[in-house]
């Protein structure tokens, strides 16, 4: 069981917009803007898609943008793309059980 | 660009110790940013192993810090893994990676290498 949850599956058609979102508690992400996502294609590695719950690293679509309200934090993609088919993963730091860094169980996207 | 490579056995036998070694490659080890190891069941979800800076300084998974050693090699510009007593549960796509901050102080994976699959049977 993964410390943070997420939405199993989501679905979307192209040029429509989705949410993921990624629910914690206050000791991860409720207490710090420490979220970050990750892009996941089959037999790929993760892909850093979004990093302090807002910023986007270079090179990554604006299509993709990060939020956060209370101990869930959001991932949202809009003008859907067949290409954005993937898995995506959650993550913060978390003062539970000590210092760690805690991951969602992902999400699967899927584009009609 | 930075690149990273995980190498080792791809076949651990239950009780024995899991051992990995990832090489770094057009990016120096030293150069201020923490090196982790991530790990991923067959269709499952990621889990942090741990992480380590290169002086040495470590941070593990506290599920896992009894069973598990991260050493940094600056002169081969490589660090490892070792995970000792496996299990089937330990049997995941095991990936190392960079982050430039620490994961206390909001650490992002950046950079990944490609994965290698360990399983442990007998």
């Amino acid at each position: 069981q993964s410390a943070l949850t997420q939405p199993a599956s989501v679905s979307g058609s192209p040029g429509q917009s989705i949410t993921i979102s990624c629910t914690g508690s206050t000791r991860d992400i409720g207490g710090y803007d420490y979220v970050s996502w990750y892009q996941q294609y089959p037999g790929k590695p993760p892909k850093l898609m979004i990093y302090e719950v807002t910023k986007r690293p270079s090179g990554v679509s604006s299509r993709f943008s990060g939020s956060k309200s209370g101990n869930t934090a959001s991932l949202t993609i809009s003008g859907l793309q067949a290409e954005d088919e993937a898995d995506y993963h959650c993550s913060s730091y978390t003062i539970s059980s000590s210092s760690n860094w805690v991951f969602g169980g992902g999400t699967k996207l899927t584009v009609l | 660009q930075v690149q990273l490579q995980e190498s080792g056995p791809r076949l651990v036998k239950p009780s024995e110790t899991l051992s990995l070694i990832c090489g770094v490659s057009g990016y120096s080890i030293d150069a201020g940013d923490y090196w982790g190891w991530i790990r991923q069941p067959p269709g499952k979800g990621l889990e942090w192993i741990g992480s380590i800076f290169h002086s040495g300084s470590t941070y593990y998974n506290p599920s896992l810090e009894s069973r598990v050693t991260i050493l940094v090699d600056t002169s081969k510009n490589r660090f490892s893994l070792r995970l000792t007593s496996v299990t089937a549960a330990d049997t995941a796509l095991y990936y190392c990676a960079r982050h430039p901050i620490p994961h206390y102080y909001g650490g992002y994976l950046d950079h990944w290498g490609r994965g290698t699959l360990v399983t442990v049977s007998s």
